[in-house]
């Protein structure tokens, strides 16, 4: 399968532990997106990289987040201290470089589902 | 920010169609309207994207109006398995790359 891979698909932990997602786009998708989704809420935006370079951060990402795409290929989402309130599922989306921004035709992961305790 | 406003809900039969209507007062020109379904613990799946007039896919049509102020989403002869939550996006032509998702719509097709 050469879509959006997300790993893990489901994590729970203790409040305060630190978890880490990682996210693989398509293979020659160029920009990748990470978005947060609660139950009964569409997705919202978290950060966006092109290629290596982290272009865009919402206002939603505290400081415990912390997203990552080293080689501009896979990208990790790291979550310090978790609390309660980071339960969501995480989303990764990816889009080619033929694809303008505005377009919005974005392919997303499975999304990876945290459960803090 | 070209903020999107849906229905919460609608009930459809099998067989029928369904038309969901999006308000976007403060679309930018350069924006293009985007479709997005979504079923529960999954990701949201591409369906059709659209500038102006009408735009058919092998799943959906779209209807932009002249003003562009509004597009309908139109899904002929549901299933039970399109129900769904479908969400409206506009681009940003300010800050391109966020892509903002509403609250969506919840499809749920009876038998």
């Amino acid at each position: 399968d050469t879509g959006v891979s997300q790993d893990p698909r489901h994590k729970i932990t203790k409040r305060g532990q630190n978890v880490t997602f990682r996210c693989d786009p398509i293979s020659e998708h160029n920009r990748l997106y990470w978005y947060r989704q609660t139950l009964g809420q569409g997705p919202e935006f978290l950060t966006y990289f092109q290629n290596e370079a982290q272009l865009e951060k919402s206002r939603l990402l505290s400081d415990r987040f912390s997203a990552e795409r080293p080689k501009g290929s896979f990208s990790t989402l790291e979550i310090q201290r978790t609390e309660q309130g980071d339960s969501a599922m995480y989303l990764c989306a990816s889009t080619s470089p033929g694809v303008t921004a505005n377009t919005g035709e974005l392919f997303f992961g499975e999304g990876s589902r945290l459960t803090v305790l | 920010l070209a903020k999107t406003t849906q229905p919460i809900s609608m009930d459809s039969y099998e067989g029928q169609e369904v038309n969901i209507t999006c308000s976007h007062n403060n679309i930018a020109t350069n924006d293009y309207i985007t479709w997005y379904q979504q079923f529960p613990s999954q990701g949201p799946r591409f369906i059709i994207q659209g500038y102006k007039t009408k735009v058919t896919n092998e799943v959906a049509s779209l209807f932009i109006p002249a003003d562009r102020k509004s597009s309908t989403l139109s899904l002929p002869r549901v299933s039970l398995s399109d129900t769904a939550v479908y969400y409206c996006l506009v681009g940003l032509s300010g800050s391109a790359r966020q892509l903002t998702f509403g609250s969506g719509t919840q499809l749920t097709v009876l038998p």
